[in-house]
């Protein structure tokens, strides 16, 4: 089965500064692969999906960017973070069939 | 379009007692459903789903769901929890379509098991 790893698990950065995630996948091969945030009291939110390389499709208006460089990973960005970026983040990849849908461990970003 | 309702925010309930945790969906196409289980600073663990068959569903730690299209419901039950069920709960639908679907979430239930 699928396995995301996702890094790192915790963040902390001041407002302005350049943020980078990182999602890898392995056990398949051309995943469509999702960032979702999740905010406090306001459940899992879509950001991102990819159906491929260098394919990235946005659901929110944000300060926030996504790219897939590879296969097999995708990368949640922020040249200058906001604290309304707070949140814990969520890499997600479905199976074949979309039967079921694989999460990382999450990161739990704090913008102070 | 596809949206998942948990009505309940938050659960409390004592150890060994029986729960339910509530969910419905609205879809103007099959879906197929599911229940995660999210731990303090983790990821989702898939608890259980249902794609097609039986409408009782039974998953890991003792969960069950029980699908009712006629509600559109897809509730979540446990007869006796214990402290360790203590966690985050999030419904889930996808559309039963090949290629790229998007999952959607409920806003989640916190279940929390008094001793």
């Amino acid at each position: 089965s699928q396995t995301i790893h996702q890094w790192p698990a915790t963040l902390v950065q001041p407002v302005g500064s350049p943020l980078s995630l990182e999602c890898t996948v392995e056990g398949t091969s051309n995943p469509n692969l999702y960032w979702y945030r999740q905010a406090a009291g306001r459940g899992l939110q879509l950001l991102f999906y990819s159906v491929g390389i260098g394919q990235i499709s946005s659901e929110v208006p944000q300060n926030l960017s996504a790219s897939r460089p590879q296969d097999r990973q995708f990368i949640l960005s922020s040249k200058k973070l906001l604290l309304s970026d707070s949140g814990f983040y969520l890499c997600a990849s479905p199976n074949l069939g979309n039967t079921e849908a694989f999460f990382g461990q999450g990161t739990r970003l704090t913008v102070v | 379009a596809q949206s998942v309702t948990q009505l309940d925010s938050q659960v409390p309930v004592f150890e060994e007692a029986p729960v339910e945790l509530r969910c419905n969906y609205s879809s103007s196409v099959s879906v197929y459903l599911f229940w995660y289980v999210q731990y303090p600073n983790q990821g989702l663990q898939l608890l259980l789903k249902y794609l097609s068959g039986s409408t009782l569903v039974k998953g890991i730690n003792g969960f069950e769901a029980e699908f009712n299209k006629s509600q559109t419901s897809f509730h979540l039950r446990k007869p006796s929890v214990h402290i360790s069920d203590t966690a985050e709960y999030f419904c889930a639908v996808i559309r039963r379509r090949g290629g790229y679907q998007k999952v959607t979430f409920g806003t989640g239930t916190k279940l929390q098991v008094i001793p």
